[in-house]
């Protein structure tokens, strides 16, 4: 069970959108509509933004969307703000009851 | 709405058992909605699942630490607990517990997460 590979960084400035990638394998990501994304602060926990891949969570800015094709799935920050400055993973279900996180990638708002 | 929150030592040495306990507030941990999971991240690093629980004792572990970790629940007293044997330092991290809603398989709350460092 290996990591879900995220590019390490991501730059955007304000009101530009950016996208983060999650790449996985056939035996998560590509499996299972199963993926969600949390936004991490610093000496934060992390926060859900992102379920089933592209549900959002109430309460979660209709600015963050999520997609998947084939074994990678994707966020999707539009509008971007200086709050959506933190760092971001995915996680994928990989069958038999286990999970697996993302690599994690830092966003900056330029 | 549930609030969770790790306790145990913030020191372990290399060799021993590190043993962190999470405690479960606003709600059952008998409740058939939710696992109860573990997550650790080193400093600077990111976010690693080490393993779930259900109120039943049905545990899922990750097939890495698997052969180090126990997790086990006590619904009497709301709590769930982790046990990590045999650390070094790259076990060094905050650990965190959470909850994973079953219906929709998402880590939902989480505990403010506490640092466990593995040291002589």
């Amino acid at each position: 069970q290996s990591a879900l590979t995220q590019p390490a960084s991501v730059s955007g400035s304000p009101g530009q959108s950016i996208t983060i990638s999650c790449t996985g394998t056939s035996s998560d990501v590509g499996s299972y509509n199963i993926v969600s994304w949390y936004q991490q602060h610093p000496g934060k926990a992390p926060k859900l933004m992102i379920y089933e891949g592209s549900k959002r969570p109430s309460g979660v800015s209709n600015r963050f969307s999520g997609s998947k094709s084939g074994n990678t799935a994707s966020l999707t920050i539009s509008g971007l703000q200086a709050e959506d400055e933190a760092d971001y993973y995915c996680c994928s279900y990989a069958g038999s009851s286990t999970y697996v996180f993302g690599t994690g990638t830092k966003v900056t708002v330029l | 709405q549930l609030q969770l929150q790790e306790s145990g030592p913030g020191l372990v040495k290399p060799s021993e058992t590190l043993s962190l306990t999470c405690t479960v507030s606003g709600g059952s941990i008998s409740s058939s909605s939710y696992y109860w999971g573990w997550i650790r991240q080193p400093p600077g690093k990111g976010l690693e699942w080490i393993g779930n629980i259900y109120y039943s004792g049905n545990t899922y572990y990750n097939p890495s630490l698997k052969s180090r970790v126990t997790i086990s629940v006590d619904t009497s007293k709301n709590q769930f607990s982790l046990k990590l044997s045999s650390v070094t330092a790259a076990d060094t991290a905050v650990y965190y517990c959470a909850d994973l809603y079953t219906t929709v398989d998402y880590f939902d709350y989480w505990g403010q997460g506490t640092l466990v460092t593995v040291s002589s």
